[in-house]
Parts: C-alpha cells; structure tokens; sequence
C-alpha cells in the first residue's frame, strides 16, 4: 500500500519554465490537496478536489493550476516558475468530501527557482 | 487572513516535562480540529483530532483541550520525551462550501532536551 506518493522529490527550475508535480493515491479517497510549505508560514492550501472533475482554489491559488481527471491522481501545473514558488510542496488525501477524516501527506517535492 | 492562529512559534522543553501548544480560530463552520506532527524530511501525519462536541480528548500522553465559547484548543504533551521533537501544528476544517477545506496554523517547532 503506497498511500500518497509525490514525484520528484527535488527540482531546480530556472525563471519562466513550467512543469508538473505529481500526485498520486492508492486508497481511493475522494478529497485530494496540494499545500505548500514555507518557513513561519505553515502549511497553505492551493487547491483541493472534492472529487474526480471538481477542483477549486485554496488560500494561494495564483500560479498554479491543478486538474482532476482520475480519482487516483492530482497534478499541479506551474505555468511560468517564479523565484516567490520556491518552497516545498505536499500533496494529501482524505477519504471523504464532506466527512472529517483523516488527512494522508506524501513526502512533498522540493522545489527550487533560480 | 490567517484563519486558524498558532502560538508559540518555537518551544524548548526538558525531558518529563509538559509541553503546550496553543491555537486560536476564527470561522464559527470550523468543526474539525486536528493535530499534526512532521519530522524534518517528511510529511505532516496526524496526531490527534478533536470535534467540538467534547472539551477534551485524551490519546497516550497526547491531549487535546478545547473551549468552544473562546474559539481555542491547545495540544498538551506530558512526560514530553526527545522523541517528541518535531514541528506541530493544528489546524481546522468545516464541511462543506467555503469551510469544506483543512486550513493550518504556522507551525511550533518543539525541541525536547533529554
């Protein structure tokens, strides 16, 4: 059972490239996150899924887009890196939309812009 | 905004003693509060979790008090052990619509001294 899993683990991007972060559960949950992690900041919410084809903005939404094709997976697009994304990344599920469950993190995607 | 607000930022405690942790709301919709621990490297993984239904709950030398009229929970570590050095942080959830989302606190940062 690999729960959440992230890749990569690093990245060094350098200003105006894009990439995608990958997110990925076993566990057939419904809800899926992507945060962000930066020093006296905590944990902030970009964007959450409630469900297969049913996203929306979290605290911080601005540069990043995400889609949800699949239960199982929740990709986050940075269109155009910027040194401010510099940070690291957690992607989590839970298992139900509305039900206050349980929130699995995987080991989050370090992400450096030059 | 921040939504959920934790204190202390950092916090040094000798070994056998009691470490607090103290986090404040705001949105009334909260009615999930859990805690999360992280090790350096890893992903936040939860802790223990408290609904607003009880003022306390109580898992090993892990105890979550909560006082709804004031809008404030704290996390209590007894018999706190070098083990238990990690970053904490708390957080709320509501359920559905604009609350139906995990928001963080900032983050304290607990070193136990053996």
């Amino acid at each position: 059972n690999a729960g959440v899993t992230q890749t990569p683990k690093f990245q060094v991007l350098k200003t105006g490239q894009s990439m995608t972060l990958q997110c990925a559960q076993d566990m057939n949950h419904e809800y899926m996150s992507w945060y962000r992690q930066d020093p006296g900041m905590g944990l902030r919410l970009i964007h959450y899924s409630v469900g297969a084809g049913i996203t929306d903005q979290g605290e911080v939404p601005n540069g990043y887009n995400v889609s949800r094709s699949t239960t199982e997976d929740f990709p986050l697009r940075l269109l155009s890196a910027a040194p401010s994304q510099t940070s690291v990344y957690f992607c989590a599920s839970s298992l139900d939309r509305n039900m206050n469950t349980e929130a699995f993190f995987g080991q989050g995607t370090r992400l450096t812009v030059v | 905004q921040q939504q959920v607000k934790q204190s202390p930022q950092s916090l040094i405690v000798q070994k056998g003693g009691i470490s607090i942790i103290n986090c404040a709301y705001e949105n009334t919709a909260f009615d999930y509060f859990p805690w999360y621990q992280q090790f350096p490297g890893k992903g936040p993984a939860l802790l223990i979790a408290i609904r607003p239904d009880v003022s306390e709950k109580k898992e090993g030398r892990f105890t979550i008090s909560f006082n709804k009229s004031a809008k404030q929970f704290s996390l209590h570590i007894m018999d706190s052990q070098p083990g238990d050095s990690a970053t904490y942080f708390c957080a709320a959830k509501g359920r559905g619509g604009a609350t139906n989302k995990l928001i963080f606190g900032t983050g304290t940062l607990l070193a136990v001294q053996p």
